[in-house]
């Protein structure tokens, strides 16, 4: 079975500019999720869908990030402008259904904002 | 809101020590609770899965507690070895208000286990 895919693993961009990030969840799996990884601490939620529906977007800060999730498969992650603070490792994680069934992560993709 | 907490951060130990990794949660409504390795650089790795009715889950070397009620885990590591130095994360899932299942981390741990 196919894991979880992400890309690209790196990026490095200047502050302001625009960055995008694409996951694609393990086949059948209905609940995505996108984490933010600062070095040192552990992941912090930024939105999970169901299917191609938000179910919690409450820490993502709208102003310069957005999520979608077309037709319930694949999602992308954007932050534009970026920031310094941005700098993290931007994880995605999938699940077959919500409640109590385990989550599988990829490997992340690692930000550089300079 | 639901916070996770694992102590230590950091832990340093001779190759052969068992050891224990300690999480702890606020709110007891949880669906589960999941253990995850970390290497540097890399994704997250799931280890075991404690459904809430479970008490306990063992693989090969691994033994994770869970004792809802007081809102606490455990994962246990017999015999350390350097392959085992990594950061350990916990992660429960969660039904707040009115909102879809969430799974809030801890901040980790982070072994280093020496040959």
């Amino acid at each position: 079975e196919a894991g979880v895919a992400q890309s690209p693993r790196y990026k490095i961009i200047e502050k302001r500019q625009s960055v995008a990030f694409w996951c694609n969840p393990i086949s059948g799996h209905a609940t995505l999720y996108w984490y933010q990884q600062i070095l040192g601490q552990g992941p912090k939620l930024l939105i999970q869908f169901q299917n191609n529906g938000v179910v919690d977007d409450s820490q993502l800060p709208k102003d310069r990030f957005s999520a979608e999730r077309l037709k319930g498969v694949d999602s992308t992650l954007k932050i534009q402008p970026a920031k310094l603070e941005d700098s993290a490792v931007y994880l995605c994680a999938s699940s077959l259904i919500r409640g109590g069934l385990e989550a599988f992560f990829g490997q992340g993709t690692r930000l550089t904002v300079v | 809101k639901q916070e996770v907490t694992q102590i230590p951060a950091a832990l340093s130990v001779p190759e052969g020590e068992n050891l224990v990794l300690n999480c702890s949660f606020t709110d007891s409504a949880i669906y589960n609770l999941q253990w995850f390795r970390q290497d540097p650089g890399k994704g997250l790795t799931s280890l075991l899965l404690i459904q809430s009715s479970q008490r306990e889950q063992t693989s090969g070397r691994l033994n994770a507690s869970l004792d809802k009620s007081s809102g606490r885990s455990t994962l246990y590591i017999a015999a350390s070895q350097p392959g085992d130095s990594a950061t350990y994360l916990c992660a429960v899932e969660s039904v707040p208000n009115n909102a879809g299942n969430m799974l809030t981390f801890g901040g980790g741990t982070r072994l280093m286990v020496k040959p």
